[in-house]
C-alpha cells in the first residue's frame, strides 16, 4: 500500500522561509514530485526528486532522502501569491504509472 | 501550444444519473489518466488510459469507466451516482517517451451529486 504524510496546514510571515515535510511508506519508488494547487485550479508541477540529496530551482528547493523515505520542499522569499495547497506525490516504480498522492499541505502567506 | 483541456467546468447531477467527462492531453502526450480529489484531500488515482486500453487501475468500483480515442483524448464515465461522488475530476496527461513520469494536469470538472 502507500502511506504518504504531509502537514495539514502552515502559516508564515511574507519574505519568510516554510519549509513543508512529506514522509512516505510506498510498495516501491521511482520519484517523488511536489505540486503546487491554487484554489480551484489544476495542480501545477514545481520539482521532481529521484536521487538522494537537494534539487535547488530560484526560490523552491526539494531534498529527498531515500532510505528515511523522507522528503521536504523549502519555499524562500514568502510572497502573497505561494498562499496554496502543496502536495507530494510518489511514483510507485516500475510498471506502476500513477502518482500516490499526500492529502496536501495548505500554505498560508500573511503580511 | 495547448494544455490539457477538460470539459465541462462544472456539473450538477442527481443520485443514480450518469455523467461523462472529457478530457484532451497536451500536445505531443499519448498517456492519460484520472484523478478523483474530494475536499481537502489529494488526487486519488482513478485509471491511466495509453494506446486506448485501460493500462493501470486504481481501487474505484466499476462504476467508474473511461475510454481513450485514436487522438489520444478520453472520456471518464461513472455510472448511478452517489453523494459521495462529489468532487474535483482531474484528467493528467504525460508522454511514453518522457524521461520520467511528469503528469500534466487540466483545470478539472466540479462535479456535484444532489
Amino acid at each position: 500500500g502507500q502511506n504518504i504524510d504531509q502537514p495539514t496546514e502552515m502559516t508564515a510571515t511574507e519574505g519568510a522561509i516554510v519549509q513543508i515535510n512529506c514522509t512516505y511508506q510506498t510498495s516501491g519508488f521511482n520519484g517523488l514530485f511536489w505540486y503546487q494547487q491554487h484554489a480551484g485550479e489544476a495542480p501545477t508541477f514545481l520539482s521532481y526528486n529521484v536521487l538522494d540529496g537537494l534539487e535547488e530551482k530560484g526560490r523552491f528547493s526539494s531534498f529527498l532522502s531515500r532510505s528515511k523515505g523522507y522528503s521536504y520542499l523549502l519555499l524562500k522569499e514568502l510572497q502573497m501569491k505561494d498562499s496554496a495547497s502543496y502536495l507530494c506525490a510518489v511514483t510507485p516504480g516500475y510498471n506502476d504509472y500513477k502518482l500516490s498522492f499526500g492529502a496536501g499541505t495548505t500554505v498560508t502567506v500573511r503580511a | 501550444d495547448a494544455g490539457v483541456t477538460q470539459s465541462p467546468t462544472h456539473l450538477i447531477k442527481t443520485r443514480g444519473q450518469q455523467v461523462t467527462l472529457r478530457c484532451s492531453p497536451k500536445s505531443g502526450h499519448d498517456t492519460v489518466s484520472w484523478y478523483q480529489q474530494a475536499l481537502g484531500q489529494g488526487p486519488q488515482f482513478i485509471f491511466q488510459y495509453y494506446e486506448e486500453e485501460e493500462r493501470q487501475r486504481g481501487n474505484f468500483p466499476d462504476r467508474f469507466s473511461g475510454h481513450q480515442f485514436p487522438n489520444y483524448s478520453s472520456e471518464l464515465n461513472v455510472n448511478a451516482l452517489l453523494l459521495g461522488d462529489s468532487a474535483l475530476y482531474l484528467c493528467a496527461s504525460s508522454s511514453t517517451s518522457g524521461s520520467y513520469n511528469e503528469q500534466f494536469f487540466g483545470p478539472g470538472t466540479r462535479l456535484t451529486v444532489l
